[in-house]
């Protein structure tokens, strides 16, 4: 299994731009998710999904947008960027069955930067 | 506001332990996890802990919970130089499940 794979891994972009941050998953997981991690911050969920065609809003969303046409792919759009999403974005996945647990994996992170 | 909590620093010297610290916030049954990164790179899970559990523990780490302060705590024995590292951890609470609740990460320098 390749495991949580994201795409660029390094892009700058000026004010105003658009973007798509691509996030692939190949564990067959229900839930995905986005994060950002700001400089010497943690983890800041963006969006989250618990299963193909079905997302939520996380602590900051604002921003972005999500989709989740298949279980395996769970892309992050930026419009109109700004430079407060100068950031590195992560993208993790985590699959449950029943009571029992499974950690998040993450993917090894898109950094933004935008001017 | 209720957020998971951990110091910002720990500096430690190479085969001394280290002791990285944490509160969280849900009193309900819950799953405790403690995440690694390095730089330039995504979270790895170290280990994780039931709030039914009073401790765990794999190879060097040591995992302690206090369910009524509502702490856990690292225990890495013999720190070596490859744990310079970032270490979070995370929450997911049964009655919020599938959404992880990170702390703000302890940075752990390693000094020979």
């Amino acid at each position: 299994n390749a495991g949580v794979t994201q795409t660029p891994k390094f892009r700058i972009l000026k004010i105003g731009q658009s973007m798509t941050l691509q996030c692939t998953q190949d564990m067959n997981h229900n839930y995905m998710y986005w994060y950002r991690q700001d400089p010497g911050m943690g983890l800041k969920l963006i969006y989250y999904s618990v299963g193909a065609g079905i997302t939520d809003k996380g602590e900051v969303p604002n921003g972005y947008n999500v989709s989740r046409s298949t279980t395996e792919d769970f892309p992050l759009r930026l419009e109109l960027a700004a430079p407060s999403q100068t950031s590195v974005y992560f993208c993790a996945s985590t699959g449950r069955v029943g009571l029992s647990t499974d950690t998040q994996y993450f993917g090894p992170g898109t950094r933004l930067t935008v001017l | 506001g209720e957020d998971v909590e951990q110091s910002l620093f720990l500096s430690v010297r190479e085969g001394d332990s280290s002791v990285i610290n944490c509160t969280y916030t849900d009193s309900s049954s819950t799953y405790l996890y403690w995440y690694k990164q390095e730089p330039g790179a995504g979270l790895q899970l170290l280990t994780y802990i039931f709030s039914n559990m009073d401790m765990k523990q794999d190879q060097r780490l040591t995992v302690l919970l206090n369910k009524k302060d509502k702490h856990l705590s690292l225990r890495i024995a013999d720190t070596q130089t490859g744990d310079s590292a970032i270490y979070f951890c995370a929450e997911d609470a049964l009655d919020s499940w599938g959404k992880f609740q990170f702390g703000a990460g302890t940075q752990v320098v390693v000094t020979p």
